[in-house]
């Protein structure tokens, strides 16, 4: 059974770039999974950040940027402020409509 | 603007059964996959099942034989039926059409006698 790997945590500076990153148990991740990624804080819904490997919703300030970096799709957070702490997730399409979430990366900015 | 509005979650005993709507405005459901994702309380994302645009069904191992999704193209909604509910069903139901970036609100489920 193949699993969506995510750092269960990361820590960034204010100001700093920090890169998360969803991997395969199994296999190399490509633009054909259709990485997307999300951001959630307590109690809302997840908001899309990037879609399709590097589509930036609408809306979503341009220091977020995903990108496929080796074997796995990436999210990279540039300027990271305080509100940037929260819960991010990311999720792959692994075919005949199906798709798989990865469980989660919780980013500390301190 | 695209939306999704999800309804008709509510407090149901275990066994009994519950249909979700979803809503569509500013997308059309049979343009792209559109999917049902839950998140349980305290828990991550995830994936449940998927009506694609063609029609095609597919669910979650986890679900298989007692959820079933549909739509009425005639208005743009997406449904998930839910039957035979259990305790770990509990959590809100999010429709998403994934490929796009485009979510609903979410509607919580809870199972409980």
């Amino acid at each position: 059974q193949t699993v969506v790997t995510q750092e269960p945590s990361f820590s960034v500076s204010p100001g700093g770039t920090v890169t998360l990153t969803c991997g395969l148990s199994s296999g190399s991740v490509s633009t054909s999974y259709y990485p997307g990624w999300y951001q959630q804080t307590p109690g809302q819904a997840p908001r899309t950040l990037i879609y399709s490997t590097n589509s930036r919703s609408s809306g979503v300030p341009d220091r977020f940027s995903g990108s496929i970096l080796g074997n796995k799709a990436a999210l990279t957070i540039t300027g990271a402020q305080a509100d940037d702490e929260c819960d991010y997730y990311c999720v792959l399409y692994m075919g005949s409509g199906i798709w798989m979430f990865g469980g989660g990366t919780k980013l500390t900015v301190l | 603007e695209v939306q999704l509005l999800e309804s008709g979650g509510g407090l149901v005993q275990p066994g009994g059964s519950l249909r979700l709507s979803c809503a569509a405005s500013g997308f059309t459901l049979t343009s792209s996959g559109v999917s049902w994702v839950r998140q349980a309380p305290g828990k991550g994302l995830e994936w449940v099942s998927v009506i694609t645009s063609g029609g095609s069904t597919y669910y979650a191992d986890s679900v298989k034989g007692r959820f079933t999704v549909s739509r009425d193209n005639s208005k743009n909604t997406l449904y998930l039926q839910i039957n035979s509910l259990r305790a770990e069903d509990t959590a809100v139901y999010y429709c998403a059409s994934v490929r796009n970036g485009f979510w609903g609100q979410g509607t919580l489920v809870t199972v409980s006698s």
